[in-house]
């Protein structure tokens, strides 16, 4: 079935720190992946997509890339700021289903 | 402007009481869903719709139910046999059939079961 699998957290890195956040997916076919985010108290926003191979999602100064051969959708970002706190979360679009997500807390 | 709606954002049940959380929206969007996020812990689908008057099971229906009487509202009642109905409810919708496209979410209500 699909489905995927997403780096455990919580993360705690320094401001300016370069952020990595690993997601790999199983899924038939060449499915839609997304990264959310949700920030303290709030619902989910989407922060990136990428509809096919090699397409790199990009907003806010963090991208992932659709990974073929690697089945990866890694979420980074160059310098981290204490805003970006909050927790991601990775996502298949053909499962309404998401993985536990990954809290991030950046210290200044 | 366009979104999600769900209300109240906070509501205190006391056990035994059935609760009805709202959520609206005005995007044309077929598909809606109702998630449960426990602190700490990730989104679990409760119930899902993809069109009015049909809705299917997630993976913890069990002590609620749904309604899809109109396109924009999905309202969502946690119901006495939910045995555990403190959580963080999240309410969302999709263009489209469930399993295709973007989700976007509505800010949440916490329930607190006193």
């Amino acid at each position: 079935g699909n489905s995927v699998t997403q780096m455990e957290g919580p993360v705690t890195l320094s401001e300016e720190a370069f952020l990595t956040i690993n997601c790999t997916y199983t899924a038939t076919g060449y499915p839609s992946l997304f990264w959310y985010v949700q920030y303290p108290g709030e619902g989910l926003q989407l922060l990136l997509k990428a509809t096919k191979a090699d397409d790199k999602g990009s907003n806010k100064g963090f991208e992932a890339t659709y990974r073929k051969e690697t089945t990866s959708f890694h979420l980074e970002k160059g310098s981290v700021q204490v805003s970006d706190s909050a927790v991601y979360f990775c996502a298949l679009r053909n499962d309404m289903r998401f993985g536990a997500g990954t809290r991030l807390t950046v210290k200044p | 402007d366009g979104g999600i709606t769900q209300s109240p954002k906070y509501l205190f049940r006391k056990e035994g009481q059935n609760v009805t959380l709202s959520c609206e929206q005005n995007l044309n969007h077929d598909a809606m869903y109702w998630y449960r996020q426990d602190p700490g812990q990730g989104l679990r689908l409760i119930y899902y719709s993809q069109i009015v008057n049909d809705f299917q099971k997630g993976d913890i229906a069990e002590g609620y139910s749904v309604s899809r009487e109109k396109k924009e509202s999905f309202p969502l009642t946690v119901t006495s046999a939910q045995k555990n109905p403190t959580a963080f409810y999240l309410c969302a919708s999709s263009m489209g059939r469930a399993n295709t496209g973007e989700l976007f979410f509505g800010e949440g209500s916490r329930l607190t079961v006193l």
